[in-house]
């Protein structure tokens, strides 16, 4: 998985709980991303980071935050969890610069909210 | 809206033989064209990008781009059982960092 861990892997909440997603990388690489992944709507792009505490939006933003103060973390939160914030999210990361710039991803933090 | 399409399939072809995978896109701007492999419970993983009109070969992958038709393809010579997966294909227009993902093929190799 490229030097990228998420944690945690599995977690089980309640409507209107925060939680917070992490993601770690060990390869230095400038930009890191959340997505979600659903039947149906495929890998959707929530958050994105080109550098530390410079992040942008997503094409589904709304519900989620996130925040990068060091170049190995990315963290997602969910202010206030609800059910159609049950998915599989991943991170993913790249470095910056060329045609051939790619992402690769972690394992993934399957999210259930009862 | 700019778009990527696959066939959702699924997609089932013989041990042996040879498995051909379709991406269509919408946007001409587009660059950059990649191939992952997802299997069931995992995490998307890089088979292999491609950015310029014509064949890329890499083991028993072969990525084809044709940016006149707006198509990119995979071909997986000698399908094996281990390949049976989704594969996504995701697509970055312009200098933009964002990748445009398809809902992936289904693929099925029987032994």
């Amino acid at each position: 998985d490229a030097g990228i861990t998420q944690s945690p892997r599995h977690k089980v909440t309640e409507t209107g709980t925060p939680v917070t997603l992490r993601c770690h990388q060990t390869e230095n690489h400038r930009y890191m991303y959340w997505y979600r992944q659903d039947p149906g709507h495929g890998l959707r792009l929530i958050h994105y980071s080109y550098g530390v505490k410079d992040t942008d939006k997503g094409e589904v933003s709304d519900g989620y935050s996130v925040s990068r103060s060091k170049t190995e973390d990315f963290l997602l939160t969910l202010e206030s969890a609800t059910s159609s914030q049950t998915s599989v999210y991943f991170c993913a990361i790249s470095e910056a610069g060329g045609r051939s710039d790619t992402q690769y991803f972690g394992p993934g933090t399957r999210l259930t909210v009862l | 809206q700019k778009e990527v399409e696959q066939n959702s399939g699924p997609l089932s072809v013989p041990e042996g033989a040879i498995a051909s995978l379709n991406c269509t896109y919408s946007d001409r701007g587009s660059q950059s064209f990649f191939w992952y492999r997802q299997y069931s419970g995992k995490s998307p993983e890089l088979i292999m990008f491609i950015y310029s009109n014509g064949d890329k070969e890499d083991g028993r992958f072969t990525a084809q781009l044709n940016k006149a038709s707006q198509y990119v393809s995979l071909l997986i010579r000698d399908s094996q059982p281990s390949d049976s997966a989704t594969y996504l294909c995701a697509v970055r227009t312009g200098n933009n960092r964002k990748l445009i993902w398809g809902l992936g093929t289904s693929l099925a190799v029987n032994p």
